[in-house]
């Protein structure tokens, strides 16, 4: 089955620091790859997506690549702010499957 | 404003006393979703909804129950829930269901069951 592999955390950094968050995946078909941010005692918002592989998700600073050959999608951003503080969850959606496979999450704490 | 709304956002209960927790979204969207989430799990699914008065279970749907009788709406019942159940739920919608789309989240419920 479909299956999300995220970095462990929590992660803390230093404010203006670069991130980045390692998501790989396992899909049976050709799935589409999101990022998610979870701020404190909030639901989940999308902050970026792919649909096909080579494509790039862009949003807030923050990027991340559809790559089919490593079957990755790791986070990155240039310089992180004490407002990026949240927890980041990389899913997938599996064409034919009706529903998102999420990783476990990543805390990520920026310091001032 | 588009939005998914969740109602109650906090709930303590006791082991056997029925509740429903209510989803409703304001754009139209063809598919809804339940899921839950639990440390160190992530989020899981319960249950979805294609259409009105399509349902089917997800990954984790024992002890769940949904209705979809109008568009917005997409309750999820516990009709004897058990300490197992304690979790933060998630209502998420999207226009078609489809692969592609974005989902879009309600702000959760956090549950308790003692």
């Amino acid at each position: 089955g479909d299956s999300v592999t995220q970095m462990e955390g929590p992660v803390t950094l230093s404010e203006e620091a670069f991130l980045t968050i390692n998501c790989t995946y396992t899909a049976t078909g050709y799935p589409s790859l999101f990022w998610y941010v979870q701020y404190p005692g909030e639901g989940l918002q999308l902050l970026l997506k792919a649909t096909k592989a080579d494509d790039k998700g862009s949003n807030k600073g923050f990027e991340a690549t559809y790559r089919k050959e490593t079957t990755s999608f790791h986070l990155e951003k240039g310089s992180v702010q004490v407002s990026d503080s949240a927890v980041y969850f990389c899913a997938l959606n599996d064409f034919g499957n009706e529903k998102l496979t999420f990783g476990t999450g990543t805390r990520l704490t920026i310091i001032p | 404003e588009a939005q998914v709304t969740q109602n109650p956002r906090y709930l303590i209960t006791v082991t056997g006393k029925k509740l429903t927790v209510t989803c409703s979204q304001n754009m139209n969207h063809e598919y809804m979703s339940w899921y839950r989430q639990d440390p160190g799990l992530g989020l899981r699914q319960i249950y979805y909804s294609m259409n009105v008065e399509v349902t089917d279970k997800g990954d984790v749907p024992e002890g769940y129950k949904v209705s979809r009788k109008e568009k917005r709406n997409f309750p999820l019942i516990l009709e004897s829930p058990s300490p197992n159940q304690t979790s933060l739920y998630f209502c998420a919608s999207s226009s078609s269901g489809q692969a592609t789309d974005t989902q879009y989240f309600g702000p959760g419920t956090r549950l308790t069951v003692l």
